[in-house]
């Protein structure tokens, strides 16, 4: 079945750095968008970042441009997220997801907006700034 | 940027109550809008997509409608596991997304 499994979280003090990963499987993880999406400790749910099914394209939320950067690599089916001059108010814990839509070699025949439904979440994994 | 205002923010139901949620955006955002769902400790589970399309295997007890700036989430008969916080979200302000404040229902 597919599963999304997170790792890669902690306790970091504040400036410090820390990658996520999200390994992938039971599905062709090169054909489909990825998501972070995160949710500080009693809060909502906060987007993070986009990239597409190659890696080509990719978009963060204003709140961590500049700091974070997601990537992937299509042959360990495995999505990243690269944090950089972690802050406070980055505590949550961070999903990864799968989007709806999806693409084969150089063709994507969803609607676009499929690209931003998040179809499988992983379990998260849990990142706190302290000093 | 786009807001997201979910009403009401708790809401107390029993078993077998029909329950609605609104979502309500700050400007129109057509249909691209989609409903999951969390419950304590877990993963937001994914219901709906495009505002009104059930996303395969969730239970037909679901239901969402609207467009535009106005969108409800409707759960016909509510059975125990539907005890949850809802959320919405939009994606018109491609390419970012954002989601609602969310609605936390909980047993009466």
């Amino acid at each position: 079945q597919v599963q999304l499994v997170e790792s890669g979280g902690g306790v970091v003090q504040p400036g410090r750095s820390l990658r996520l990963s999200c390994a992938a499987s039971g599905f062709t993880f090169s054909f489909f968008g990825m998501h972070w999406v995160r949710q500080a400790p009693g809060k909502g749910l906060e987007w993070v970042a986009i990239i597409s099914y190659d890696g080509s394209i990719k978009y963060h939320a204003d709140s961590v441009k500049g700091r974070f950067t997601i990537s992937r690599d299509n042959s360990k089916k495995t999505m990243y997220l690269q944090m950089n001059s972690l802050r406070a108010e980055d505590t949550a814990v961070y999903y990864c997801a799968k989007g709806l839509g999806y693409c084969t070699s150089n063709r994507c025949p969803s609607p676009w907006d499929y690209y931003y439904y998040m179809e499988v979440w992983g379990e998260g994994t849990t990142v706190t700034v302290s000093s | 940027d786009i807001q997201l205002t979910q009403s009401p923010s708790f809401l107390s139901a029993s078993v077998g109550d029909r329950v609605t949620i609104t979502c309500r955006a700050s400007q129109d955002i057509g249909n691209y809008l989609a409903w999951y769902q969390q419950k304590p400790g877990k993963a937001p589970n994914f219901l709906i997509y495009a505002a009104s399309t059930l996303h395969s295997g969730v239970p037909s007890r679901f239901s969402g409608s609207g467009s535009g700036t106005e969108f409800t989430l409707t759960i016909s008969s509510l059975q125990p596991e539907d005890f949850a916080t809802y959320y919405c979200q939009q994606l018109k302000s491609y390419p970012m997304c954002s989601f609602g404040q969310g609605t936390k229902l909980e047993i009466k």
